[in-house]
């Protein structure tokens, strides 16, 4: 049984590009949710999906947007980057959107914005 | 405005003895709470939660004791060891709404040999 893989685990991008995260989920996990880490603080939710739909949102604008496959991989995307986007990025998925169900983090991707 | 926080931005303890870390939260509509561990490197980890009908939760060396009318929870390791050295992070999530947590800013752990 894999653990949830994120990759790459670094990139550096520069202000106003557009970036792609991408998740695979652990197996037979069907939800993931995505945070964002800044350095010295703890993980900010930005959105969760449940079988390919999106279940709910955090405080990010729209130009962080998300997709979730028929095989429960997922991508978060981030349009128009600012320098405040540096940060870690973690998904984690879990077997559903409901308390109990643990959830798996990845290692997350450090995203460099210069 | 933080909405869960730890206010101890580090703690070191002896082996052996006991670790108390500490959560503050200010949402009343909070109804599940989570400890997560991380280490360098590697994503949060999965530690031990508690659901607000419960004040107390235990889990082999860890137990979580929730105080709703404080807005309180605190996380005890006992004893502690070298391996528990990491950064502890508190999060909440109103009920059903698990999975889209509020972390805290999170707490270093430092157990001395």
């Amino acid at each position: 049984e894999t653990g949830v893989t994120q990759s790459p685990t670094h990139l550096i991008k520069t202000r106003g590009q557009q970036v792609t995260l991408r998740c695979s989920s652990q197996s037979g996990h069907n939800t993931v949710s995505w945070y964002q880490q800044a350095l010295g603080q703890g993980p900010q939710f930005i959105f969760q999906y449940y079988r390919e739909e999106e279940n709910g949102r955090g405080n990010f604008p729209p130009r962080f947007s998300g997709l979730q496959f028929p095989n429960y991989s997922s991508e978060l995307n981030v349009n128009a980057l600012e320098l405040d986007d540096s940060a870690l990025y973690l998904c984690a998925s879990s077997l559903a959107p409901l308390e109990g169900y643990g959830y798996t983090f990845g290692s997350g991707t450090r995203l460099t914005v210069v | 405005d933080q909405q869960v926080k730890q206010n101890s931005p580090s703690l070191s303890v002896q082996e052996g003895r006991i670790s108390i870390l500490n959560c503050d939260y200010t949402n009343s509509m909070f109804d599940y709470f989570l400890w997560y561990k991380k280490y360098p490197a590697e994503g949060p980890t999965f530690l031990i939660s508690i659901s607000s009908i419960k004040d107390k939760n235990e889990d082999g060396r860890f137990t979580v004791f929730l105080n709703k009318s404080a807005k309180h929870l605190s996380l005890h390791i006992v004893p502690s060891q070298p391996g528990d050295s990491a950064v502890y992070f508190c999060a909440a999530s109103p009920a059903g709404r698990a999975g889209k947590s509020t972390f805290g800013d999170g707490t270093t752990l430092t157990v001395k040999p």
